[in-house]
């Protein structure tokens, strides 16, 4: 089936600009989740949704950073005025939470987000 | 707080060779954890985990894992390792406490298999 996807594969954008990222998971799948990962550094947790409401935004750096899920399936990661450092791959991952085979997040191919 | 540690960047193996990839971790409790492999400009995919049971896993493509909670590690292996398996490995932990879903990854560990 299919899996999760993003869009866009790949975001330019100039500094002060506002971006927002899409994620599609996997069909069914309740959990969804945000991670970023930066030039040679494993992904680091920005914020897991379970249905509509965010459950855990411990990891967003700051309000710059925004995220919605409002029918519980698609999610939007927003960031406003982007910033140089914000530059990174921003991955989304579903899971499907209630079985005891639902532990792994699966990853979509992620965005990348270059800020000039 | 739950933190990964890969003490190696780089790990290079002769193909048909055996492979060891290191991760050690740290939670307070018992802990949930896995391993991602990562191929250039693709997301990162699911190879095994650990949550419970018997400590030797199995998971894709011929790896498996060993837990040690003495030792606190989850090390990745493959008793012969093939060119395709040259890629970036993750290990990731998760606190099992209720209402923390979130992974800690390591730095990744670079595996290139020599022809």
């Amino acid at each position: 089936g299919a899996g999760v996807s993003q869009t866009p594969s790949n975001k330019v954008t100039e500094k002060g600009k506002y971006v927002e990222l899409r994620c599609d998971p996997i069909s069914g799948h309740t959990a969804l989740y945000w991670y970023r990962q930066s030039l040679g550094q494993g992904p680091e947790f920005l914020i897991y949704f379970q249905g509509t409401g965010a459950a855990d935004d411990s990891g967003l750096p700051n309000d710059r950073f925004f995220a919605v899920r409002p029918e519980g399936s698609v999610s939007t990661l927003k960031i406003q005025r982007t910033e140089r450092g914000d530059s990174a791959v921003y991955l989304c991952a579903s899971s499907f939470r209630g079985a005891p085979s639902s532990y792994e997040q699966y990853f979509g191919p992620g965005t990348r987000l270059t800020v000039t | 707080a739950q933190s990964v540690a890969q003490p190696e960047d780089q790990v290079n193996v002769a193909e048909g060779n055996p492979l060891t990839v290191k991760c050690t971790y740290s939670v307070s409790g018992n802990p949930y954890l896995f391993w991602y492999v990562q191929y250039p400009n693709r997301g990162l995919q699911f190879l095994l985990k650990y949550i419970t049971g018997d400590n030797l896993v199995k998971g894709s493509y011929g790896f498996e894992a060993e837990f040690n909670k003495s030792q606190t590690s989850f090390h990745l292996k493959k008793p012969s390792a093939l060119v395709s398996d040259s890629a970036l490995y993750f290990c990731a932990v998760r606190d099992p406490n209720y209402g923390n879903e979130k992974l800690t990854f390591g730095t990744g560990t670079r595996l290139t298999i020599i022809p």
